[in-house]
């Protein structure tokens, strides 16, 4: 059975980079039709789709998002990462890591989703 | 730029016929959106229930079904059950963009 599991700081300060790495078990994250991307969700708000790569490298992001959003990918460690740069207390959320089918909106698995928090 | 909608909430008694609905503020949703529904349940990551407009996910029952209506995606939900009360998200595929409706409350 497949399993993603997020890490990293759960306490960011404001204008600092969030950072979290996602680590795949059960599975292999060096497969076709797969991406592997990121989504968060503020509290008692809906969920917003961040970004997602390949296991060649190749990225997508969410055109809000852009200029702050760098996602990468370390096959050997079957691990992929999420930087999220100037951070305010807008960027506070559960972040969670994702399976996406390339070809369909499928998120298939999904990672616990711990809440980041963006404060001094 | 453009927004995909969804009802805040909606209502069901048990037993009950539901459809959830997901739109875009500007144009016709279509199966070139691949429109997919996730449902989610407060503290738990959302589960995907449908995707590529029709098809169920692993393990979910058949009483999930989705579908295009008129110009929107569309979840009904037919013998609604208790724990069926749960947040509802759709999502489209917008041209290397995945967008997320605001999500349906559904209270059964």
């Amino acid at each position: 059975q497949l399993q993603l599991q997020e890490s990293g700081p759960q306490l960011v300060k404001p204008s600092e980079t969030l950072s979290l790495t996602c680590s795949v078990s059960g599975g292999s994250i060096s497969i076709t039709s797969y991406y592997w991307g990121w989504i968060r969700q503020p509290p008692g708000k809906g969920l917003e789709w961040i970004g997602s790569i390949y296991y060649s490298g190749s990225t997508y992001y969410n055109p809000s998002l852009k200029s702050r959003v760098s996602v990468s990918i370390d096959t050997s460690k079957k691990q992929f990462s999420l930087n999220l740069s100037s951070v305010t207390a807008a960027d506070t959320a559960a972040y969670f890591c994702v399976r996406h089918v390339s070809w369909a909106c499928l998120f298939d698995y999904w990672g616990q989703g711990p809440l980041v928090t963006v404060s001094s | 730029q453009t927004v995909v909608t969804q009802e805040p909430s909606f209502s069901v008694s048990p037993g009950g016929t539901v459809t959830l609905t997901c739109g875009l503020s500007s144009g016709s949703v279509s199966t070139s959106h691949y429109p997919s529904w996730y449902q989610q349940t407060p503290g738990q990551a959302p589960r995907a229930l449908v995707y590529n407009t029709n098809t169920r996910s692993s393990g979910v029952p058949d009483r999930f079904s989705g579908s295009i209506v008129g110009n929107k995606a569309a979840l009904t939900i037919t013998g609604a059950q208790a724990d069926d009360e749960s947040d509802y998200y759709c999502v489209l595929y917008l041209g290397s963009n995945w967008v997320f409706g605001g999500g349906t409350k559904l209270t059964v």
